[in-house]
């Protein structure tokens, strides 16, 4: 297995343009993780999945972005309408909950650029 | 809300011991973690500390937490070169795996010769 894969690693896109970021998490982690991490700060949460299920959704999640796990493997995280504001990394990350606590890996993450 | 608080930057010398703080405002989190960044990589978790511990000790790296006081560090003892990071901290009310993760600024820490 070699951990957390995103795609594409780089994307310089024109405001107003939709993109779409793709994960694949650790096989058989039943939980997939997207964060977002503005320059000179931490990552932000912005939402998960159980299998193929959407638990919870961060207010930085506005209606412009969606995330989809359709069978419980891989996740895309779409961006329409895209601003300059949405310029960041987006990092995802896998894990498998059996029990309190388990390790989370990321991946290297996917660098946005809105111009 | 939540908040995390970290200095910006740590320069120690090669060899020393370095010490990250961290303190939050959530009372009610149940693990703190500590990742590490090195440029263009994703994050890597280093430790964590479920709160009703004191301390962790894994190899070079200790974990302190004052619950009471709601302080969080993490010592790295006799650093090296390949340290030079930035080091996260982050709090969870939930427990268990990344969601609902809240992290700090990150502390650059910055290793001389």
């Amino acid at each position: 297995d070699t951990g957390v894969s995103q795609d594409p690693r780089h994307k310089i896109t024109k405001r107003g343009q939709n993109v779409t970021f793709r994960c694949d998490p650790i096989s058989e982690h039943n939980r997939l993780y997207w964060y977002r991490q503005t320059l000179g700060q931490g990552p932000e949460f912005l939402t998960y999945f159980q299998n193929e299920a959407q638990l919870e959704k961060s207010r930085l999640l506005s209606d412009r972005f969606s995330a989809e796990r359709p069978k419980g493997s891989f996740s895309t995280l779409e961006i329409q309408r895209t601003e300059q504001g949405d310029s960041a990394m987006y990092l995802c990350a896998s894990s498998w909950r059996t029990g309190m606590n388990t390790e989370a890996f990321f991946g290297q993450g996917t660098r946005l650029t809105v111009v | 809300g939540e908040d995390v608080e970290q200095s910006l930057f740590l320069s120690v010398r090669e060899g020393d011991s370095s010490v990250i703080n961290c303190t939050y405002t959530d009372s009610s989190s149940t693990y703190l973690y500590w990742y590490k960044q090195e440029p263009g990589a994703g994050l890597q978790l280093l430790t964590y500390i479920f709160s009703n511990m004191d301390m962790k000790q894994d190899q070079r790296l200790t974990v302190l937490l004052n619950k009471k006081d709601k302080h969080l560090s993490l010592r790295i003892a006799d650093t090296q070169t390949g340290d030079s990071a930035i080091y996260f901290c982050a709090e969870s009310t939930t427990g268990g795996g990344a969601d609902g993760l809240t992290f700090g600024k990150g502390t650059h820490l910055i290793i001389q010769p």
